[in-house]
């Protein structure tokens, strides 16, 4: 009940196409939703966040769609470039007082964008 | 500011060795956590740290593995002995406080281990 599945494992899209990437969890305690992107050789950083009580956050080309009913999330990369060629993360956790922020992760998708 | 320090960046030693991770937080987070990320995986955690109190060691391998943090500031992660299926990226990724509604974890670049 704790994990979260993502897919695709991974992806290519070209330069200005739309990338979607897919999330499912099953604890419906869950209630913080991030996304980390990762390049080759560092650590994953927070790209976008979301909370179930929101259908749809957007920050740029970033664009993350919430269905509470069906227990998904997704990541839509609009006019991918070739610099968001990373891999991706979904996460999610329990954000109330009283519990850790303990982070679980989907299994990644490793997205090339072809110029 | 300064981002969550890392050493050594890479480690290769054979089974049954054993092997130390140090972690330097960014300053003044009161939170540490130490991920296990395998290959084709996403990280998963194996301990965080609440100032120099454990707060969730539920997915660490206590018979081999053991973490401290002393003072509230650096970390460090031991395994001992190692095994093969350790191989791995360990990261390490602090957070301001234990504020699980502005849950910012800042990673580090980790250490990759590989046990031959």
């Amino acid at each position: 009940q704790q994990q979260v599945k993502q897919s695709p494992q991974s992806l290519i899209v070209q330069k200005g196409g739309i990338s979607i990437i897919n999330c499912a969890y099953e604890n419906t305690a869950f209630d913080y939703f991030p996304w980390y992107q990762q390049f080759p050789g560092k650590g994953p950083a927070l790209l976008i966040a979301i909370r179930p009580d929101v259908s749809e956050k957007k920050e740029g080309r970033f664009t993350i769609s919430f269905n509470k009913s069906a227990k998904q999330f997704s990541l839509h990369i609009m006019d991918s470039q070739p610099g968001d060629s990373a891999t991706y993360f979904c996460a999610a956790s329990l954000s109330r007082t009283g519990n850790t922020g303990k982070l679980i992760f989907g299994q990644g998708t490793t997205l090339q964008v072809k110029p | 500011e300064a981002g969550v320090a890392q050493s050594p960046r890479y480690k290769i030693i054979e089974k049954r060795q054993s092997v130390a991770f140090w972690c330097n937080p960014i300053s003044g987070h009161a939170t540490l956590y130490w991920y296990q990320q395998i290959l084709g995986q996403g990280p998963k955690l194996l301990i965080q740290f609440q100032n120099n109190g454990v707060v969730d060691d539920s997915q660490l391998p206590k018979d081999r593995f053991s973490a401290e943090r002393l003072k509230g500031v650096d970390s460090t992660l031991k395994i001992q002995p190692a095994k093969l299926e350790d191989s791995a990226v360990y990261l390490c990724a602090s957070s301001p406080k234990m504020r699980p509604d502005k849950n910012i974890q800042y990673f580090g670049a980790g250490t990759r281990l590989s046990v031959l």
